[in-house]
């Protein structure tokens, strides 16, 4: 079955300093990945998707991720926190149409970003 | 502002209660999926709906049901409700052909 993982369920960084959010994701065909960001009482906000179009992927709001079969990896990085990033981040990955399930999105636990002064 | 919009924004109900939530998905988006959130289950997929006729089948209770009618707006039913049920219920639409989905603000259901 394809699962998300996203390591570290809290991360803390300084305003202005490198943000890096980890997700590994498992899936024998190159799925579809998302990174979506939920802000406090909101709903779900895409971020960026990688549709296998180009392996370095930019989104909104200054963030960009890369993907790397090698490593079933999807890390979504920004190179200089602002105070409003500070929210919970999820990794998502819908199945490719060769596999099951490839209606939904499969998300992982999400991450918690906290941005400090 | 996605586009998606969902009511009520928020439930408070009973256990053994029934309560419907709606979705009205983006204009032009024939697909509604519909989201548990929770903090021992995260985000899991329920149902989704394409054009009025269901597609795909999540972790779904047999007392939970959905439907899709003529116009794309969607409901969620979930009736005999327990206190697990608690959760933000999220909805969202996607293109004809699109990969990506359009979550609503969601419905938070409290059970008391």
């Amino acid at each position: 079955a394809q699962s998300v993982t996203q390591l570290g369920s809290h991360v803390s960084v300084s305003e202005g300093a490198l943000v890096l959010l980890r997700c590994n994701y498992s899936s024998s065909v190159p799925p579809y990945l998302f990174w979506y960001v939920q802000y406090p009482n909101q709903g779900l906000q895409l971020l960026l998707k990688y549709t296998s179009a180009a392996t370095l992927v930019k989104g909104i709001n200054g963030f960009e991720a890369e993907f790397k079969k090698s490593e079933t990896s999807f890390h979504l990085t920004k190179p200089s926190a602002h105070m409003s990033d500070a929210a919970e981040y999820f990794c998502a990955v819908r199945p490719s149409l060769f596999s099951g399930g490839y209606n939904k999105l499969i998300f992982g636990a999400g991450t918690r970003l906290a941005v400090h002064p | 502002d996605s586009g998606v919009t969902q009511t009520p924004k928020h439930l408070i109900t009973a256990t053994g209660q029934r309560v419907t939530l709606r979705c009205s998905p983006r204009s032009g988006d024939l697909s509604v999926y519909w989201y548990q959130q929770s903090l021992d289950q995260g985000l899991q997929f329920l149902i989704q709906y394409y054009n009025g006729e269901e597609r795909a089948k999540g972790n779904i209770l047999e007392r939970f049901s959905a439907q899709q009618f003529p116009d794309l707006h969607s409901e969620l039913n979930l009736s005999s409700l327990e206190l697990g049920d608690s959760a933000l219920y999220f909805c969202a639409s996607s293109p004809k052909g699109g990969s990506e989905q359009f979550f609503g603000p969601g419905t938070r259901l409290t059970v008391l």
